[in-house]
């Protein structure tokens, strides 16, 4: 069955750049909607935005200015990179398929980003 | 952005309850909803998409009801894995947005 992980540096300092990478395994990333989505510690589900693997893409408007995704399907993987970050963007950060009825129907298990000096 | 108020945001339940746990929209949203169970240190997990649909493998006693902007999720008759926290999340809008969840504890 397809399966996401995700990986990336735990720690990033303020101001410089959080990169993540979700690998698809079990399956192709040449369909679907690929997304991510992150959660600060003990609270809630915050959207980011997701890929198509042709390369469009759809941002949440409040990071807009600081996000890009890519794709690289030659490797069944896509990226997430936010620039300028803060200690407001430590969160536990996952990547998601947006399968049946655009709904996530399939999540890698996260990886806790950290903004601290 | 279209905004998700979940009610009641905590409960405590005993095993064997049936709980309803409410998710109203701002606006309408059709039955572009899905509902998430998340236990803690695991990604959210899949129940109902569509507002209605069940996921597969996604236990029956697992329903969803609702359309336009008033949703509900229930659970028949709780068992002691269904403690955990709930997400609504609408998809209508190129915005995705998700309700500030609903904790359900054992009582």
């Amino acid at each position: 069955q397809v399966q996401l992980q995700e990986s990336g540096p735990g720690l990033v300092k303020p101001s410089e750049t959080l990169s993540l990478t979700c690998t698809v395994s079990g399956g192709s990333i040449n369909s679907y909607y690929w997304s991510w989505i992150r959660q600060p510690p003990g609270k809630g589900l915050e959207y980011i935005g997701y890929i198509y693997y042709s390369g469009g893409t759809n941002y949440n408007p409040s990071l807009k200015s600081r996000v890009t995704f890519s794709v690289e399907t030659s490797k069944n993987q896509f990226s997430l990179r936010l620039t300028s970050v803060t200690a407001a963007d430590t969160a536990v950060y996952y990547c998601a398929r947006a399968g049946v009825a655009d709904a996530f129907d399939i999540w890698g298990q996260g990886t806790m980003v950290t903004v601290s000096s | 952005a279209i905004q998700l108020t979940q009610s009641p945001s905590s409960l405590s339940a005993s095993i064997g309850d049936r709980v309803t746990i409410t998710c109203r929209t701002s606006q309408g949203i059709g039955s572009a909803l899905a509902w998430y169970q998340q236990k803690p240190g695991k990604p959210p997990k899949l129940l109902i998409y569509d507002a209605s649909s069940l996921e597969s493998g996604v236990p029956s006693r697992f329903s969803g009801s609702g359309s336009g902007t008033d949703f509900t999720l229930t659970i028949s008759s709780l068992q002691p894995e269904d403690f955990a926290t709930y997400y609504c999340q609408q998809f209508n809008s190129y915005l995705i947005t998700f309700g500030q969840g609903t904790r359900l504890e054992i009582k």
